[in-house]
């Protein structure tokens, strides 16, 4: 079964400073990796996804992903973290050879940036 | 583009209750999904449809949860009766068949006391 985990539930970080929020995962096979922003009371956003190639993805709003597939990490970054970055971030993976594309998340890390 | 409309944005109901969600996909959209985000949690997938048959209902609690998509567009999941336990944001969200990347909607914050 596929699973991913955010071992963080927040994350604080100053404007202006580069932020992580970190996700791995565990899959048979080769992961579809996913991240997703969700703002108070909104739904899901996507902000970028892995399939193949370049281990660095880049996404929207300056966020880009590196995948390790040593380290089945993705962790998300933005060199220079927005006040408007907070938010929660969910961490999915999708396994393909399933068929159905179904995502399965992490439990979300809130990120925080300070003034 | 119109993005995956839901509604209603909020329900407050007592226990034992029935209450329904309503979604509308994006236009074109084939797959469509229903999933239960409690608070402090991810979401969590309870249904997939492929226009209006259903590909994965595994983790849906069918004796009080159901969801019809008759004409492969609109959708309801319907709760019948209500427990505390299904407080929660109920997400719709939809890609077009065989896509990886899926759209939400707002979702419903649904709270049973």
């Amino acid at each position: 079964a596929q699973s991913v985990a955010q071992p963080e539930d927040q994350v604080n970080v100053a404007e202006g400073n580069p932020l992580t929020v970190k996700c791995t995962y565990s899959v048979s096979g080769n992961p579809y990796l996913f991240w997703y922003v969700q703002y108070p009371n909104r739904g899901l956003q996507f902000l970028l996804k892995y399939i193949t190639g370049d281990n660095l993805v880049k996404g929207s709003y300056g966020f880009e992903a590196e995948f390790n597939k040593s380290q089945t990490s993705f962790h998300l970054k933005k060199p220079s973290a927005l006040v408007s970055d907070s938010a929660l971030y969910f961490c999915a993976v999708s396994y393909p050879g399933a068929g159905s594309y179904q995502l399965t998340f992490g439990k979300g890390t809130k990120l925080s940036v300070i003034p | 583009e119109a993005g995956v409309a839901q509604s209603p944005r909020y329900k407050i109901i007592e226990k034992r209750q029935s209450v329904a969600f309503w979604c509308n996909p994006i236009s074109g959209h084939a797959t469509l999904y229903w999933y239960q985000q409690i608070l402090g949690q991810g979401p969590k997938l309870l249904i997939q449809f492929q226009n209006n048959g259903v590909v994965d209902d595994s983790q849906l609690p069918k004796d009080r949860f159901s969801a019809e998509r008759l004409k492969g567009v609109d959708s309801t999941l319907k709760i019948q009766p209500a427990k505390l336990e299904d407080s929660a944001v109920y997400l719709c969200a939809s890609s077009f068949p065989g896509y990886n990347e899926q759209f939400f909607g707002p979702g419903t914050r649904l709270t049973v006391l």
